[in-house]
C-alpha cells in the first residue's frame, strides 16, 4: 500500500528554520517523484518543490526559491524539506505527495508549519 | 509565477451536469497534456481525479470527466450528487519545470 506520511511540523518565530520530513512506505524515493505542496489556512493548494527519482534534479516555486532545500535519504525512504528564513505567510498545513505523469497521485496527511512570534 | 484561473464557485442541482473550466497559458495548459484535477472536502487531504488532461486513476467515477481546448481545461461532473459538494482544483505542469495550481472552485449541490 503506497503511503507518504509528513512530519516535523511546529509552531516556529519569524526567521527560524524547520525540517519537515515524508517518510514514505509501498515504493522506494529511486522510482518515483516527489513533491511538496502547501496549504495556508482555508485558502488553495500551492505547489512548492519537486525532487524527480534520481535524486539530482530539484526544482522550487519562486516563493521559496533560496529559502526551502530538499534532501533525501534512500536508505529510509524519506524525503526532506529544509525550510530557512521562515516568514509568517510560510504558515501551512504542508504535503508531500508523489509524482505520476506530471499529477500528484497519492499524498500525506499532511504536517503543520505555524510562523508567529 | 501566477496561477491557473477557476471560477470561485460553481452550483447544480441533484442529477444535473456542471463544467469547472481552469485557464492557463501556452506555457502550461495549453502547451502541455499534464492537467490533472483534484477534488478536496473540508478538513480532507486532496484526491487526484484526473490526470493527463481525460485520465481516471482506477476507482475514480466515470461521473468525472476532463477536456483541454487551447489554454482552458475543463471538469465536467455528471449526474450531481451530494457527495460532489466540496472545492475542486485543477493543476498543470508547467515549462522549465514547474507545476502550478489553479485558486480552486467551490461546487454546491
Amino acid at each position: 500500500q503506497v503511503q507518504l506520511v509528513e512530519s516535523g511540523g511546529d509552531v516556529v518565530q519569524p526567521g527560524g528554520s524547520l525540517r519537515l520530513s515524508c517518510a514514505v512506505s509501498g515504493f522506494t524515493l529511486t522510482s518515483y517523484g516527489v513533491h511538496w505542496v502547501r496549504q495556508a489556512p482555508g485558502q488553495g493548494l500551492e505547489w512548492l518543490a519537486f525532487m524527480r527519482n534520481d535524486g539530482s534534479h530539484k526544482v522550487f516555486a519562486d516563493s521559496v526559491k533560496g529559502r526551502f532545500t530538499m534532501s533525501r535519504d534512500v536508505s529510509m525512504n524519506t524525503l526532506y524539506l529544509q525550510m530557512n528564513g521562515l516568514r509568517p505567510e510560510d504558515t501551512a498545513l504542508y504535503y508531500c505527495a508523489r509524482d505520476v505523469s506530471d499529477a500528484f497521485e497519492v499524498w500525506g496527511q499532511g504536517t503543520v508549519v505555524t510562523v508567529s512570534s | 509565477q501566477s496561477g491557473l484561473t477557476q471560477p470561485a464557485s460553481v452550483s447544480g442541482s441533484p442529477g444535473q451536469s456542471i463544467t469547472i473550466s481552469c485557464t492557463g497559458t501556452s506555457s502550461d495548459v495549453g502547451g502541455y497534456d499534464y492537467v490533472s484535477w483534484y477534488q478536496q472536502h473540508p478538513g480532507r487531504v486532496p484526491k487526484l481525479i484526473i490526470f493527463d488532461v481525460a485520465q481516471r486513476p482506477s476507482g475514480v467515477s466515470t461521473r468525472f470527466f476532463g477536456s483541454k481546448s487551447g489554454n482552458t481545461a475543463s471538469l465536467t461532473i455528471s449526474g450531481l450528487q451530494a457527495e460532489d459538494e466540496c472545492t475542486y482544483y485543477c493543476a498543470s505542469y508547467r515549462r522549465s519545470n514547474l507545476w502550478v495550481f489553479g485558486g480552486g472552485t467551490k461546487v454546491t449541490v
